[in-house]
């Protein structure tokens, strides 16, 4: 079946240092691949997604490379803010299907 | 426009008691699932609502949840009687297309 790993956290950073939270996937077939956010009292968001192979995602200055060869669909941003500080989930849906299967979700804490 | 509601926010319950949480989907919605992550774990699915039907609800754990859509606006998910492994935060999602909308969450303790 398809499943999702994601780095265990919490990750701590202090605001403007690079972010990484590794992300990979076992999945049948080609998926499609997100990352959600939820930060603190709100629902998850979605923050981005790749449909295929190569596809690079892109928001609010995240980004997140399909990578078919490593199945991995690690997340990077440049220069972390204090209101960055959330909970990260990778997530896959098969093709067909609109029921994602999650990761464990990765803390991320940001202090100034 | 009001994103998904879910009510209570906040519910600590003892083993054996029943508990009732609520989601309000995005008006005009036809679609409605809910979902459960247990402390540190993923998140899963339970089932999803087309309206009033249900269309998948392969992920209920046991006949001690029981989901409701009574004319296919919100959604209600009953557990009774409640057990200490049920604890967790349930989310609720709804959509209209491909993208699903969460909503903030139940957070469920059992005691």
């Amino acid at each position: 079946g398809n499943s999702v790993t994601q780095m265990e956290g919490p990750v701590t950073l202090s605001e403007e240092a690079f972010l990484t939270i590794n992300c990979t996937y076992t999945a049948t077939g080609y998926p499609s691949l997100f990352w959600y956010v939820q930060y603190p009292g709100e629902g998850l968001q979605l923050l981005l997604k790749a449909t295929k192979a190569d596809d690079k995602g892109s928001n609010k200055g995240f980004e997140a490379t399909y990578r078919k060869e490593t199945t991995s669909f690690h997340l990077e941003k440049g220069s972390v803010q204090v209101s960055d500080s959330a909970v990260y989930f990778c997530a896959l849906s098969g093709r067909g299907s609109y029921i994602p299967t999650f990761g464990r979700g990765t803390s991320l804490i940001v202090h100034p | 426009e009001a994103g998904v509601t879910q009510f209570p926010s906040h519910s600590v319950i003892e083993k054996g008691q029943t508990v009732t949480l609520r989601c309000d989907p995005i008006s005009g919605h036809d679609n409605l699932y809910w979902y459960r992550r247990v402390m540190g774990k993923e998140i899963k699915f339970l089932l999803h609502f087309v309206k009033e039907s249900k269309q998948d609800e392969s992920g209920m754990p046991n006949n001690r949840f029981l989901a409701e859509r009574t004319g296919g606006t919100y959604s209600t998910l009953k557990v009774q009687p409640a057990e200490l492994e049920d604890s967790g935060v349930y989310f609720c999602a709804s959509s209209q297309g491909n993208e699903q909308y969460f909503g903030p969450g139940t957070r469920l303790t059992v005691t």
